[in-house]
C-alpha cells in the first residue's frame, strides 16, 4: 500500500513570495490533515479536511495560509505571502476517517527555509 | 495550544538499556497515541491506548495509562542503535483533533 505522498520535498523562497505544497493521501483514507512542525516541537494541526470539507481550521493563519483538497483526494497548502517564521516542515497526513482513535499515516514532509 | 508534554526533554542511554519517556496531559482524553520520528522523517504511529486501558504492550514497547493523574508512559525495553528518534504522545478526546507534544528526543547509543 502506498503512504502518503508529498512535494516538494524541500523548498527554499525569500520572505514575501509564494510556496504551494502537494499533498496524496493514502487511497481511500477520507480524512486528511496539514500539520506545521517547528524545528524542535511537535507537530500543530492547521487544517483538517473530511473528504472535501474543512473540519478544523482554527489554527490557520488565514492572511497568509489557504489550503483545499479538490474532489476529496489530493490537497494543496499555500503560503502567500511567506514570512520568515514560516520556516518548518509541512507535513501532510491522513487517516480512513475521523473518528475517535484512528491512527493518522504520515508523510515525510516538506521542509520549508523562508530567507 | 499543545496538551501532551512529553519529559525528558532529551534521553541518552547506551545500547541494551531500557529507555522511559513520559507524558503529562491536562484535560480528560479518550485515547493517548505515541508516534515516533526519525530524524529528516515523518511521525510513525507506535501504540494507542485507550482510556479504560492501563496497559498495553507492543513488542518491546509498553504503554502505561493514568487517567487519575493524566499522565503515561512510554518504556522501550532492550533499546537499540535504530531505536534512536524523537517520541511524541498525543491525545484524543472527543471531536478534537489529536494533540501533539513537544517530544523526547532519544539517544541510543551503540
Amino acid at each position: 500500500e502506498a503512504g502518503v505522498a508529498q512535494s516538494p520535498r524541500y523548498k527554499i523562497i525569500e520572505k514575501r513570495q509564494s510556496v504551494a505544497f502537494w499533498c496524496n493521501p493514502i487511497s481511500g483514507h477520507a480524512t486528511l490533515y496539514w500539520y506545521q512542525q517547528i524545528l524542535g516541537q511537535g507537530p500543530k494541526l492547521l487544517i483538517q479536511f473530511q473528504n472535501n470539507g474543512v473540519v478544523d481550521d482554527s489554527q490557520l493563519p488565514k492572511d497568509r495560509f489557504s489550503a483545499e483538497r479538490l474532489k476529496g483526494v489530493d490537497s494543496t497548502l499555500k503560503i502567500q505571502p511567506a514570512k520568515l517564521e514560516d520556516s518548518a516542515v509541512y507535513l501532510c497526513a491522513s487517516s480512513p476517517s475521523f473518528a475517535v482513535g484512528n491512527t493518522i499515516y504520515f508523510g515525510e514532509g516538506s521542509w520549508l527555509t523562508v530567507v | 495550544s499543545q496538551q501532551g508534554e512529553e519529559d525528558p526533554q532529551a534521553l541518552s542511554i547506551q545500547e541494551g538499556e531500557n529507555a522511559t519517556m513520559n507524558c503529562s496531559y491536562k484535560t480528560s482524553i479518550n485515547n493517548l497515541q505515541w508516534y515516533r520520528q526519525n530524524s529528516g522523517r515523518g511521525l510513525v504511529h507506535l501504540i494507542l491506548i485507550r482510556s479504560n486501558e492501563r496497559e498495553k504492550h507492543s513488542g518491546r514497547l509498553r504503554v502505561t495509562l493514568d487517567t487519575s493523574k493524566k499522565s503515561s508512559s512510554l518504556l522501550i525495553t532492550a533499546s537499540r542503535a535504530a531505536d534512536t528518534a524523537s517520541y511524541f504522545c498525543a491525545t484524543g478526546s472527543g471531536n478534537t483533533p489529536l494533540v501533539f507534544g513537544k517530544g523526547t528526543r532519544l539517544s541510543v547509543i551503540a
